[in-house]
């Protein structure tokens, strides 16, 4: 079943303007990880924040994460058009596969 | 090393027919997972191979499908008797070990007519 739940589904921003995805989960959770995906084929790795961690950044990324009430957000600051993409999260249950969520649709208007 | 690569990228078949899709993890990932994606749609599990542990099958949709990991590396995963909605994207991943980031092949899309 499944667990990361991301909102909005689909985003639209100009380029320069910030984004801001959340994601939130039900169990849990060792860690919460982020992940891009371009054009429907593999992910990429963004970022891994641990269940002891509040926040957490690179680059241009920040992601937090608030175990009380089982959310992250993850935020794109000063974002490109090359930022465009499918963000998923994804929730590590601890020795069980990672649980994907089905992303949120990011578009980066130049 | 290199990354996770997938073969075939593309996969065309008819209904009825058996495929393989292959996937080499990177070097030393003790992990390997299958996923399924839709278009639009997020990432469904599949299976998922941990070191010389049984594997997680949970997550096949039926008994028409399969996927064994020889010798801790390559990975094969088949489906028989194809039907149109296995069409989609087939994934692999793998990891150090199974709380760890996942790293993707660049996915085999099959298309059954």
């Amino acid at each position: 079943s499944q667990q990361g739940e991301e909102d909005p589904q689909a985003l639209s921003i100009q380029e320069g303007e910030n984004a801001t995805m959340n994601c939130s989960y039900k169990t849990s959770i060792n860690n919460l990880q982020w992940y891009r995906q371009n054009s429907g084929r593999g992910l990429v790795h963004l970022i891994l924040i641990r269940s002891n961690e509040r926040e957490k950044h690179s680059g241009r990324l920040r992601v937090t994460l608030d175990t009380s009430k089982k959310s992250s957000s993850l935020l794109i600051t000063a974002s490109r058009a090359a930022d465009t993409a499918s963000y998923f999260c994804a929730t590590d249950p601890g020795n069980t596969p990672l649980v994907f969520g089905k992303g949120t649709r990011l578009s980066v208007i130049a | 090393g290199a990354g996770v690569s997938q073969s075939p990228s593309n996969k065309v078949t008819e209904k009825g027919k058996d495929v393989e899709l292959r996937c080499d993890p990177i070097s030393g990932h003790t992990a390997l997972y299958w996923y399924r994606q839709s278009l639009g749609q997020g990432l469904e599990f599949l299976i998922y191979f941990q070191g010389n542990s049984a594997p997680d099958k949970s997550g096949l949709p039926s008994d028409r499908f399969s996927a064994e990991r020889t010798g801790g590396s390559v990975s094969t995963l088949t489906i028989q008797r194809t039907q149109q909605e296995d069409s989609a994207v087939y994934l692999c991943a793998s990891s150090l070990r199974t709380s760890r980031a996942q790293y993707f092949g660049p996915g085999t899309r099959l298309l059954v007519l």
